[in-house]
């Protein structure tokens, strides 16, 4: 079983640039949630996808934005990058049933990325 | 609204147990976990407890669930210097599936 796995493991960027971080979601898994970690701090849950469309969202403004592929991969995108973006961006997988209500599934994170704006 | 609460540091001797403490407020979060983060690394889950039971036990860890007071535990028995970490409590709300963390515990075990 193929763990959940994140790329790349390490960026820097400045002020203003944008920036997209890739995860692959655990074998069997159809779930993908994003969460940012800033330093000291607990994961904030920025949003989920499912089924390749946005499931729920954090306190997050417009410029984070996601994608889900059919294979359930997704992609992080951050526009107009701040110094407060620095952080740890972690993804986790989960399952959910297909036509199911919203299903409280083990997330299973991956190895995060870290995103350093100066 | 939704708050989970940790203390920040605990320090143990190798080879003592070691409790790790947590406070939510949410009575409707029907799971609440325990996970483990290394040093610039992910999070790794250790255990999970169902909002109605009361205790989860897996090898060396212990979980307590006072759904009354709203209070979760974590024991870990015989502490090894390989358990030096971050320790998360999360709560998940029932018909909502993001993890609400809390801060966390920095666990630092002593030779």
């Amino acid at each position: 079983e193929t763990g959940v796995t994140q790329s790349p493991t390490h960026l820097i960027k400045t002020r203003g640039q944008q920036v997209t971080l890739r995860c692959s979601s655990q074998s069997g898994h159809n779930t993908v949630s994003w969460y940012q970690q800033a330093l000291g701090q607990g994961p904030q849950f920025i949003f989920q996808y499912y089924r390749e469309e946005e499931n729920g969202r954090g306190n997050f403004p417009p410029r984070f934005s996601g994608l889900q592929f059919p294979n359930y991969s997704s992609e992080l995108n951050v526009n107009a990058l701040e110094l407060d973006d620095s952080a740890l961006y972690l993804c986790a997988s989960s399952s959910r049933i297909s036509g199911g209500r919203p299903l409280t599934d083990t997330q299973y994170f991956g190895p995060g990325t870290r995103l350093t704006v100066l | 609204g939704e708050d989970v609460e940790q203390s920040l540091f605990l320090s143990v001797r190798e080879g003592d147990s070691s409790v790790i403490n947590c406070t939510y407020t949410d009575s409707s979060s029907t799971y609440l976990y325990w996970y483990k983060q290394e040093p610039g690394a992910g999070l790794q889950l250790l255990t999970y407890i169902f909002s109605n039971m009361d205790m989860k036990q897996d090898q060396r860890l212990t979980v307590l669930l006072n759904k009354k007071d709203k209070h979760l535990s974590l024991r870990i028995a015989d502490t090894q210097t390989g358990d030096s970490a971050i320790y998360f409590c999360a709560e998940v709300y029932s018909g909502n599936t993001p993890l609400v963390f809390g801060k966390g515990t920095r666990l630092s075990v002593i030779a």
